[in-house]
Order: C-alpha cells, then sequence, then structure tokens
C-alpha cells in the first residue's frame, strides 16, 4: 500500500513570511499533484509534476518533485491570506485506477 | 470544457432514512468517476470508484452502495443512514486512473 505523509499538518503564520510544506513517502510515484481546498468545497488541482527534479511555479507558489519521485514540496513566498486552507498532495503510481492522497496541511495565514 | 455537478450541497437526514447523492460529468466521455468521505478539514477517504458503465470497486466495506446508470452519472446511496455515515462527500471524475481528478463541490450530511 502507499502511503503519503505531509508535514506539518497545522501552519499558521503572519502575512508576508514564507512557508514550505512537505509531502514523503517510501513509494515511487509516476507523477504527483498538489491540491488546495478551502472549507465547504472540493479540492481544487494546482499542479502536476511527472518528472523526477522537476520544479513548477504558479505565482508565488513553487514545486519540487524529488529526483527519486518519492516526495515533493510546496514552498510559499510573501503568503496572503488568500492562501489559506488544506493542502493536499496525491501520488499515482503507474497503471493505478486511483490516486493515494495525503492527509493534508492546513494552512492559516494572519493578516 | 469539463464540468461536474454534484447535489445536495447540504443534507440533513434521520438515523435510518434512505440516501441518494448524485454527481453527473459533462464534457468528457468514459471518466472514471470516484466518491469520497473527508473528516472534518482532512484528508480524503476513497468509497467508490468506476472505470464504466455498471462497474464499481468497493474500497471500504459499509453501509453504502454506488452505482453507475450511465457514463456520466455516479450515485451514492444507502437503505438506511447511520449517525457514522455523516461527513463531506465528494465526487471527482478523471480521464484515467493516474490522472489528476478533478473535484464536485460536495455534499455536506448531517444524521440526525
Amino acid at each position: 500500500t502507499q502511503l503519503l505523509e505531509q508535514s506539518p499538518q497545522f501552519l499558521s503564520i503572519q502575512e508576508g513570511e514564507n512557508l514550505t510544506v512537505y509531502c514523503n513517502s517510501s513509494s515511487v510515484f509516476s507523477s504527483l499533484q498538489w491540491y488546495r481546498q478551502e472549507p465547504g468545497e472540493g479540492p481544487v488541482l494546482l499542479v502536476t509534476v511527472v518528472t523526477g527534479g522537476e520544479v513548477k511555479k504558479l505565482k508565488r507558489l513553487t514545486f519540487q518533485f524529488g529526483d527519486a519521485r518519492k516526495d515533493s514540496s510546496l514552498h510559499i513566498t510573501a503568503a496572503q491570506p488568500g492562501d489559506t486552507g488544506l493542502y493536499l498532495c496525491a501520488g499515482s503510481g503507474a497503471g493505478s485506477y486511483q490516486l493515494t492522497f495525503g492527509k493534508g496541511t492546513k494552512l492559516s495565514v494572519i493578516p | 470544457s469539463q464540468t461536474i455537478h454534484q447535489w445536495p450541497a447540504t443534507l440533513v437526514q434521520p438515523v435510518g432514512s434512505p440516501l441518494s447523492l448524485e454527481c453527473t460529468v459533462e464534457g468528457t466521455s468514459n471518466p472514471n468517476l470516484y466518491w469520497y468521505r473527508q473528516a472534518a478539514g482532512r484528508g480524503l477517504q476513497l468509497l467508490f470508484y468506476s472505470v464504466g458503465i455498471g462497474q464499481i470497486s468497493s474500497e471500504v466495506p459499509q453501509n453504502l452502495s454506488a452505482s453507475r446508470p450511465q457514463d456520466r452519472q455516479f450515485i451514492l446511496s444507502s437503505k438506511k443512514l447511520l449517525l457514522s455515515d455523516s461527513g463531506f462527500y465528494l465526487c471527482a471524475w478523471s480521464d484515467r486512473g493516474d490522472q489528476p481528478q478533478h473535484f464536485g463541490d460536495g455534499t455536506r450530511l448531517s444524521i440526525l
């Protein structure tokens, strides 16, 4: 069974600070996705990474896939209150019918 | 473009009553379809997935069932709800099992 562990579980920071959240596994994934979920809504896809070592940027968000494709990180620069939400990572194995989701990092950005 | 609709948004039901939650997808053909339950503010528990009409795989044995009567329609049901069925239910679709999933807005189910 593939497992994804996300850390930290909770993070509360001031507006303008930088932060990094992590998604780790002992398993290799063919691709990994990051989602953001706001209260009362479904998760929204932010990015997909597929190549070991890949780095993708989405405005102030930087996503990195580990060289061995077992882990990923999300770095937010100058966090804004609008970044508040639950960040979920999810990975897929080759030929799998489903994604493996981590339990998420709940981020609160205080104005 | 593809869209996913899930309803109702909120539902309050008494213990022992039946349940039917519906999810439809537009703008794609033969999608993989998924039902998840999410505990308060935490990770997703996969309940059922379907790779085609009438094909349902159950991940967690429980009081719920799923059906896929049409290509882009996925229904979550129960004959008799339990208190433990309360939660936030999410429907999702993907082009293939290893592709990113796209979620509906969820149904908040409260059992009294």
